[in-house]
């Protein structure tokens, strides 16, 4: 059962424009919502995170928003840098148990 | 700082038999979890240790174990291997015995286990 997905498997954006990441889930009991990001060759590294009573989180160049009604959510990079290429993973989970990832989103910004 | 170091980075086994992958974590870290992650797919939680016991489990078959050891290392052993067990195996570490959604949690590169 794929209680997180990410609908795109990719996703190209020029350099200096924004990228917006999408996440969808079905389990409405989700708290904690993190995205991470994954170079080649190298482990995950947490992004950012936002709890369920919150709808937006802002990091620098990042911000998560979340929709709890449509389930949804996503990650905005702006403006998006050629480092930023990479794979992105949504993760969710309930009470801080069992965290459900979705399949990724490779993002490349070109130059 | 070190941070999470995992071994081998790849291992080739044919089914049926049995596997052992090496984690050790973070400086400081005491909390170690394991990930399965298939091509394609996103990781998926295979269990968590903490002082040395079990404490969190996914929906992952008995043939799936680990270990933890004083310093806070750990194994993931895979026994009677199957075809689908082929995937990068991911460790991460933690503070604290926290649970496993934490934005603190950091990941190690990952073994690459194929299965023939």
């Amino acid at each position: 059962d794929q209680q997180v997905k990410q609908n795109s498997p990719s996703l190209s954006v020029q350099e200096g424009r924004i990228s917006i990441l999408n996440c969808d889930y079905t389990n409405s009991m989700f708290d904690y919502f993190l995205w991470y990001k994954k170079y080649p060759a190298e482990g995950p590294t947490f992004l950012i995170s936002i709890s369920s009573i919150k709808d937006k989180n802002e990091d620098g160049r990042f911000t998560v928003f979340l929709n709890k009604s449509a389930k949804h959510l996503s990650l905005h990079i702006v403006p998006s840098q050629p480092g930023d290429s990479a794979v992105y993973f949504c993760a969710a989970s309930v009470n801080n148990n069992d965290m459900r990832f979705g399949a990724g989103t490779r993002l490349t910004v070109k130059p | 700082d070190a941070g999470v170091t995992q071994s081998p980075t790849h291992l080739i086994k044919t089914r049926g038999q049995q596997v052992t992958l090496r984690c050790s974590p973070k400086s400081g870290h005491d909390t170690v979890s394991w990930y399965q992650q298939a091509l394609g797919q996103g990781p998926q939680f295979i269990f968590q240790y903490y002082e040395e016991e079990e404490r969190q489990r996914g929906n992952f078959p008995d043939r799936f174990s680990g270990h933890q050891f004083p310093n806070y290392s750990s194994e993931l052993n895979v026994n009677a291997l199957l075809l689908g067990d082929s995937a990068l195996y991911l460790c991460a570490s933690s503070l604290g015995g926290t649970g496993i959604s934490t934005d603190t949690q950091y990941f190690g590169p990952g073994t690459r286990l194929t299965v023939l």
